[in-house]
């Protein structure tokens, strides 16, 4: 596709359900990230994807956050049991080159997940 | 990490150019440069990034200190749409995390008619 898309754009879920955030990226694009952003803060990393290999998870706040990537295209992030605090706009981002640093990312609009 | 220091915010008037600083004194043989910058309510953006030389792309200008410890990204002429917060990131090979891109709290800068 034209650019890195994320559905839905909003969800608002009640506390205790898990939730699932899909991540399209740019068509051939090999790495995938997954970032969370506070309000007025910077986005913070979760985990990143090099084709279909988690390659570092390190960033997941616990082990109710897990990601995957199947088919090294799509991607999905799910929260379970979700909580208050895992309130917050969650960003994919994507790139063409397996990491080595010279690239640039692209990101998407982000879904803003709101648990009641 | 590697860690880059920005100032909390930056003030600039319309159609004058913009440098933006960065400090990364910790920076290694192999990290690059990147910076990104964040419109309200949108995602993060490329900008540009480089290595050791100067970069230039449509966008904006990247210089590089000889001993690659610091960095300015320069606006050649401020417009209202690049009223934004700033990111200067390091990213190369390090452990297990080869080329990703850790945000700090970047420069905010403001353009004023």
């Amino acid at each position: 596709g034209a650019g890195v898309s994320q559905s839905p754009r909003y969800k608002v879920t009640k506390r205790g359900q898990d939730v699932a955030l899909r991540c399209d990226p740019i068509s051939g694009h090999v790495s995938l990230y997954w970032y969370r952003q506070a309000l007025g803060q910077g986005p913070e990393f979760l985990t990143y994807f090099n084709y279909e290999a988690q390659q570092d998870k390190s960033g997941l706040p616990n082990d109710r956050f897990s990601a995957e990537r199947p088919e090294g295209s799509i991607s999905t992030l799910t929260i379970q049991r979700t909580e208050q605090r895992d309130s917050a706009m969650y960003r994919c981002a994507s790139s063409l080159e397996v990491s080595t640093g010279n690239y640039g990312y692209t990101f998407g609009s982000g879904t803003r997940l709101t648990v009641v | 990490d590697a860690k880059t220091t920005q100032p909390n915010s930056m003030e600039s008037n319309e159609e004058e150019p913009v440098h933006l600083p960065c400090n990364h004194s910790t920076i290694s043989g192999t990290d690059y440069i990147h910076w990104y910058r964040q419109l309200p309510s949108q995602g993060p953006e490329y900008v540009i990034h480089g290595l050791t030389s100067n970069v230039n792309n449509r966008m904006a200008s990247l210089a590089i200190a000889e001993d690659r410890k610091s960095s300015t990204l320069i606006l050649h002429r401020a417009t209202l749409r690049d009223a934004a917060v700033y990111y200067c990131i390091l990213s190369g090979h390090y452990g297990g995390s080869q080329g990703n891109l850790i945000f700090g709290k970047g420069t905010k800068l403001s353009v004023k008619p």
